[in-house]
């Protein structure tokens, strides 16, 4: 069962405007959320992260938004460049199971 | 510049061999995560394993595909007899036991089941 789901495939957006890129998850056990960045003929990267204590973190010009009531997050990419384009994995995981479950990507595009 | 290698990078094989893919973590990793990656299930965890013992391979067919970790520099996955619909990219991640920090993932292995 997909306990994180990502239910875009796809975004394209012009470079330099905003990326949004939404994730949802069923578990409500889950407290630490990942995202992670992939390109073409290469393993995941980590991206960015979020603990459930926090509804917000920014690193540059990526932030992730939590809403756990919703069970939603969100990674917001400003501005969007060409070089984002990729593969963006959204992924959680239970403090007491230790492992992590993934969603099934959202394949960014910014268009110069 | 300490990375998870996976060998082979490629592999085509025909329906009924076998097939084993292995897996380097990064040194002092005690933690190690096998994946696949499809295009309708995204990424999919098979196995991980913490200080060489399996924690958990529900997510593994068990008739087919095997995982071991036969010292703390290798992990090994197996898929005997392979079919067409394990085509896939199988990913290995490593990270130390703890750290709910990032897994480090290594390049894959892209397997083709004609």
């Amino acid at each position: 069962d997909q306990q994180v789901k990502q239910n875009s495939p796809s975004l394209s957006v012009q470079e330099g405007r905003i990326s949004i890129l939404n994730c949802d998850y069923t578990n409500s056990m889950f407290d630490y959320f990942l995202w992670y960045k992939k390109y073409p003929a290469e393993g995941p990267t980590f991206l960015i992260s979020i603990s459930s204590i926090k509804d917000k973190n920014e690193d540059g010009r990526f932030t992730v938004f939590l809403n756990k009531s919703a069970k939603h997050l969100s990674l917001h990419i400003v501005p969007s460049q060409p070089g984002d384009s990729a593969v963006y994995f959204c992924a959680a995981s239970d403090y007491n199971n230790n492992d992590m479950r993934f969603g099934a990507g959202t394949r960014l595009t910014v268009k110069p | 510049d300490a990375r998870v290698t996976q060998t082979p990078r490629h592999k085509v094989t025909e329906m009924g061999q076998e097939v084993t893919m292995r897996c380097q973590p990064i040194l002092g990793h005690n933690t190690v995560f096998w994946y696949r990656q499809t295009m309708m299930q995204g990424l999919e965890l098979l196995a991980y394993f913490r200080n060489r013992a399996p924690l958990d391979d529900s997510g593994m067919p068990k008739d087919r595909f095997s995982a071991e970790m036969p010292d703390a520099t290798l992990a090994t996955l197996k898929i005997q007899p392979s079919e067409p619909r394990d085509s896939a990219v199988y990913f290995c991640a490593s990270r130390r036991t703890g750290e709910r920090e990032t897994q480090y993932f290594g390049p894959g292995t892209r397997l083709l089941v004609l």
